[in-house]
């Protein structure tokens, strides 16, 4: 069964420190991974996307990892600013899959406190 | 360019009763999808169309849902006699192409509360 796990489910930190995010899928075949930040309200908005070959991507203070190997992702965020408060979703799909038929985790809930 | 709207952004309807959910995709965009978020769980697929076409529609409960995206106008999302079961957050995006190799760009959502 095709599944996208993320951790931790929700996390807390102090304003301008880093913080790490996973998530773990298990969708094969695999075409690509995103991150999407979510805040309270709002749609997602897209950060990065990884294909097979691509080990690393950076958007600002964003940097995700991707080991299609063990089938893992990360998304590191440097200096932690107040507006990074949101949920980030880790979405994974289908090689050859229907177009719309994404994997959506249920995402890890970040606070960002002053 | 105004992005995906989503309107109504929050919707209340009685149990029994008919919703319906407006998506404009953004300008240039002709491909539009459909997903459903419930409570602390990811969004899940609901349907995929073009202009006037359905072209994937395995996420869709095989009764009292429906969705069009006709030639002129937003796509909708019809809900019919509506169970509380159905009070979720339902998301529409758009795609200029096939989203796996356009990406997607999400509205804000519409919030239907079943009471």
């Amino acid at each position: 069964k095709n599944q996208v796990e993320q951790s931790p489910q929700s996390l807390i930190i102090l304003e301008g420190k880093n913080c790490t995010l996973q998530c773990n899928y298990t969708v094969s075949p695999f075409s690509n991974l995103r991150w999407y930040k979510q805040d309270t309200g709002r749609g997602p908005v897209s950060l990065t996307i990884m294909t097979f070959s691509e080990n690393t991507k950076s958007n600002g203070r964003y940097t995700a990892t991707l080991d299609a190997d063990t089938k893992q992702s990360s998304l590191h965020i440097t200096a932690s600013q107040l507006s990074d408060s949101a949920s980030y979703i880790c979405v994974v799909s289908v090689y050859g899959g229907s177009q719309g038929n994404l994997i959506f985790g249920k995402g890890t809930k970040l606070s960002v406190k002053p | 360019n105004a992005g995906v709207m989503q309107n109504p952004r929050h919707l209340v309807r009685r149990r029994g009763q008919e919703a319906r959910l407006r998506c404009s995709p953004m300008k240039g965009h002709s491909h539009v999808y459909w997903y459903r978020q419930l409570p602390e769980e990811g969004l899940k697929f609901m349907v995929y169309l073009q202009k006037e076409n359905i072209i994937d529609e395995s996420g869709m409960p095989k009764e009292r849902f429906s969705a069009e995206f006709p030639k002129e106008g937003p796509s909708i999302l019809r809900i019919q006699q509506v169970v509380r079961g159905d009070s979720a957050a339902y998301f529409c995006a758009s795609s200029e192409g096939p989203g796996q190799t356009y990406g997607y760009t999400f509205g804000s959502g519409t919030r239907l509360t079943v009471v």
